[in-house]
This record gives structure tokens, C-alpha cells and sequence, in this order.
């Protein structure tokens, strides 16, 4: 089963825009990740974000986390067609070993 | 340094047959989990070892599915009797101690059963 739930399922920018995906998920959460998957590659870790925390920056990657809404968001500001890419939210319960995966988002930067 | 590394990359095999997927993590990683993945969808969890003992097998499919890391480092995913449903993108990630630690994945092994 996926904890979490990526929104919108398909993003069309231009280059230069603002990308804003968020997730939602079900169950009290240890940490929520995002991670980023171009085609046919495996999957590459962008940021952790735990659950004490409502925001965090790496580069121009943006991610909150409301846990009294159980959502999260990922803005990357300033795009470039290399951001293409799907892109993941996971979920690290608050009991449990496992990391769980949404559906992801599939964001098309166009130059 | 070396990142994940799997193999094969790619693995056609024919229904009922047997296939072992191997992956190799980062170095000094204790925790290495494999995951499944269907085109257009997140990767789904099949297991989770810290060191060399499963620590969460819940999502193996069936009994057909089974893994190993006998030495704390390299694993090995088997599966036997091989279904055509079978047919995904195998990834192996590693972290460094588990919970609170990014997952580091391989490329993944693409399976075909026909």
C-alpha cells in the first residue's frame, strides 16, 4: 500500500517558472523525504525533512511540512529543463522500519 | 566513492523459471532495502535488513520471494517460479544507519518474465 500522495500527477512548465508539487499521507510520520527519478534511473535523495520540522531548504528546492494536515510541499524555483524528472514523496512512519513511496509527480520543464 | 550497484540491469527469463537478482550497496551502509517498481508507479516496498537479518519482510509478495544478506553487505533478491506478473524494475537502495538517513539507490534490474 503507498502512505503517500502526490499532487498534481503531471506538471507542465516553462523554464525559469516555479514548480510546486505536494504530498499527502495518512499516518503519523518519523520523517517525510523527497526524492527525484529521471526515466528509466534509479531514484536520488533531494531532501529529509523530519517531523519537527515545517520547513527546509537545499539549493532552490523549498519542502514544508504541515503534520496537523499531514501534507507537504516541494517548490523548486527558478526551473531548468534539466528538473524533468518524477518526483517522489516518502514517508518514514512514526512505528515502523520501512520508508513508503506515493505515486509521484511527473514535472516536464520546457526550454 | 562506488554507488549502489545492481545486477543485471536487465533479466528476460521465461515463466516458472528462476531468477536471483543481486545488489551491491555503499560500503559501511547497514541498511539496505529492495523495492519494486511498475512503470508509472512509486517504487513499492518488498524488505528491509539491518545488517544481515530481515527487519521488516512485510512486503514480499508471497512465498515465491525471498532475500539474503548473509554477510551484512551484498543481498541477493530470489524469486522462484517466476510469474509474468512478475515483470517490474527491481531497485536496491542503502543508507547509512536506516531510519533518519536518505536512501541511496542503485539503477535497478529490469525484469521481463514472458
Amino acid at each position: 500500500s503507498q502512505q503517500g500522495e502526490e499532487d498534481p500527477q503531471a506538471l507542465s512548465i516553462q523554464e525559469g517558472e516555479n514548480a510546486t508539487m505536494n504530498c499527502s499521507y495518512k499516518t503519523s510520520i518519523n520523517n517525510l523525504q523527497w526524492y527525484r527519478q529521471n526515466s528509466g534511473r534509479g531514484l536520488v535523495h533531494l531532501i529529509l525533512i523530519r517531523s519537527n520540522e515545517r520547513e527546509k531548504h537545499s539549493g532552490r528546492l523549498r519542502v514544508t511540512l504541515d503534520t496537523s494536515k499531514k501534507s507537504s510541499s516541494l517548490l523548486i524555483t527558478a526551473s531548468r529543463a534539466a528538473d524533468t524528472a518524477s518526483y517522489f514523496c516518502a514517508t518514514d512512519k512514526e512505528y515502523g522500519n520501512k520508508l513508503v513511496f506515493g505515486a509521484g509527480t511527473i514535472l516536464r520543464v520546457k526550454s | 566513492g562506488a554507488g549502489v550497484s545492481q545486477t543485471p540491469s536487465n533479466k528476460v527469463t521465461e515463466k516458472g523459471k528462476y531468477v536471483e537478482l543481486r545488489c551491491d550497496p555503499i560500503s559501511g551502509h547497514t541498511a539496505l532495502y529492495w523495492y519494486r517498481q511498475s512503470l508509472g508507479q512509486g517504487p513499492e516496498f518488498l524488505i528491509y535488513f539491518q545488517g544481515t537479518g530481515a527487519a521488516d519482510d512485510s512486503g514480499l509478495p508471497n512465498d515465491r520471494f525471498f532475500a539474503v544478506r548473509p554477510e551484512g553487505s551484498v543481498s541477493t533478491l530470489k524469486i522462484q517460479r517466476t510469474e509474468r506478473g512478475d515483470s517490474a524494475m527491481y531497485l536496491c537502495a542503502s543508507s547509512l544507519w536506516g531510519r533518519n538517513s536518505p536512501l541511496h539507490f542503485g539503477n535497478g534490474t529490469r525484469l521481463t518474465v514472458t
